[in-house]
């Protein structure tokens, strides 16, 4: 099937702990995004990669890291920098940068800190 | 900075009723304007607007944008229980050779039977 996959569906981390969320996706889109949600909130856009090894920051990128290796992958680290790390995480990808196409979603991974 | 804000924050109707939610924007490029609806996990594509005063519609959902006014209006007719959700409006800015979705905060319907 194609789509969007998002591991793991729930996530604990420790104080001073990184932790890593994957993102795979099969439907050969050029761009993924990185979102986070929190209660009573928007989604709020972390990084986005238009092209293998390339990415930039979004709005909230203090905290978190991304890389590109892959056209299929856009994992996402929650470091400890990250002070409120306690979140629903969507990724999300698109076909074609520059063109008004909609953005997928995958299912989301929530994030508690133990 | 891009912004949107969304109306009203939550809204609790009856089945049967109707209902409109707002999305206002400001943004530097304007590319598109897309509503979703998201329940309990990712939120699911409903439309995509890039002209003013062109209506789409799929079933008893519609919207329209007003690139003047710079805003937008989902309505939902005849809702049912299962249009309880949080309907979020983004916007794609278009500027340089990056293109992004700002979110708004999403409108919480709640249709009770």
């Amino acid at each position: 099937d194609g789509g969007i996959t998002q591991s793991p569906k729930y996530l604990f981390r420790k104080e001073g702990q990184n932790v890593t969320l994957s993102c795979e996706q099969n439907l050969n889109h050029d761009a993924m995004y990185w979102y986070r949600q929190d209660p009573g909130q928007g989604l709020r856009l972390i990084y986005y990669s238009q092209i293998v090894n390339d990415f930039q920051k979004g709005d909230i990128a203090e905290g978190y890291s991304v890389s590109r290796e892959k056209k299929e992958s856009f994992p996402l680290t929650v470091t400890s920098a990250q002070k409120n790390p306690t979140a629903f995480y969507l990724c999300a990808s698109s076909p074609l940068q520059g063109l008004q196409e909609t953005q997928y979603f995958g299912p989301g991974t929530r994030l508690l800190v133990l | 900075e891009d912004k949107v804000v969304q109306s009203p924050l939550s809204l609790v109707v009856h089945e049967g009723d109707t209902v409109t939610l707002n999305c206002s924007y400001e943004v530097t490029n304007f590319r598109s304007l897309l509503w979703y609806k998201q329940e309990k996990k990712a939120p699911t594509f409903l439309f995509m607007l890039t002209s003013s005063g062109i209506e789409k519609k799929s079933g008893r959902l519609s919207s329209i944008l007003d690139k003047k006014e710079l805003f937008s209006i989902l309505n939902i007719t005849a809702t049912q229980t299962g249009d309880s959700a949080v309907y979020l409006c983004a916007v794609e800015d278009g500027g340089g050779s990056n293109y992004k979705l700002t979110f708004g905060k999403g409108t919480l319907l709640t249709v009770n039977p």
